[in-house]
């Protein structure tokens, strides 16, 4: 069976960091790529970033370009989110979700975890 | 940036069938995926590349997609259908993944 558990979140200062982990189980991880989307009080979904199965392609969008960095241990069948700079704007509930294969362009996600919440506050 | 543009919410009877469009420019030239989110739930695919459902989807999802809109068809609409639909799209002139706004689907 096919599970994403992710990890990290919590209440952080505006400017402060927080790393969020993604544990993967019950499939090939390198196989796959894999991406966080963000749900954000009151919003829609919102795609934050994207790694291929061996790292090689990265995406960020852009409200979090420069201050996320999205990367994996396909050893260690874990994906990992290091957000610096937070903004008020960032609190949100982070998903992880594997994308369906490793394709280019990338493909839908099939599966996703339960979610962490990351409140940014004073 | 590519744009998607959803209803914010769309309401039927049970029984009825919902229609929740997905407009962008040009979208029919894009594979279009659609996903189901219940409260305090994780997202769930329901419909992928326009009109394919993942196992475990009831045929009463189905999708269209083609100039510049693509719909989600639930027929025989359930109380259990009511939920926050998305639709995505990936946008290979930014390499981004897009997400419409999401429409609000009530049973009534």
């Amino acid at each position: 069976e096919v599970q994403l558990v992710e990890s990290g979140g919590g209440l952080v200062q505006p400017g402060g960091s927080l790393r969020l982990s993604c544990a993967a189980s019950g499939f090939t991880f390198s196989s796959f790529s894999m991406n966080w989307v963000r749900l954000a009080p009151g919003k829609g979904l919102e795609w934050v970033s994207y790694i291929s199965s061996s790292s090689t392609t990265i995406h960020y969008a852009d409200s979090v370009k420069g201050r996320f960095t999205i990367s994996r241990d396909n050893a260690k069948y874990s994906l990992y989110l290091q957000m610096n700079s937070l903004r008020d704007e960032d609190t949100a509930v982070y998903y992880c979700a594997r994308g369906y294969d490793s394709s280019d362009p990338p493909s839908q996600f099939d599966y996703w975890g339960q979610g962490t919440l990351v409140t940014v506050s004073s | 940036s590519y744009v998607l543009t959803q209803p914010p919410s769309v309401s039927v009877a049970p029984g009825q069938t919902a229609r929740i469009t997905c407009g962008g420019n040009n979208i029919g030239s894009k594979s279009v995926h659609w996903y189901q989110q219940k409260p305090g739930q994780a997202p769930v695919l329901v419909v992928y590349d326009d009109n394919y459902r993942p196992s475990g989807i009831p045929e009463r999802f189905s999708g269209s997609n083609s100039g510049n809109t693509a719909t989600l068809t639930i027929s025989r609409v359930e109380a259990g259908d009511e939920a926050d639909y998305y639709c995505q799209v990936w946008d290979s002139s930014s390499d981004h993944w897009v997400f419409g706004g999401g429409t609000k689907l009530t049973v009534l």
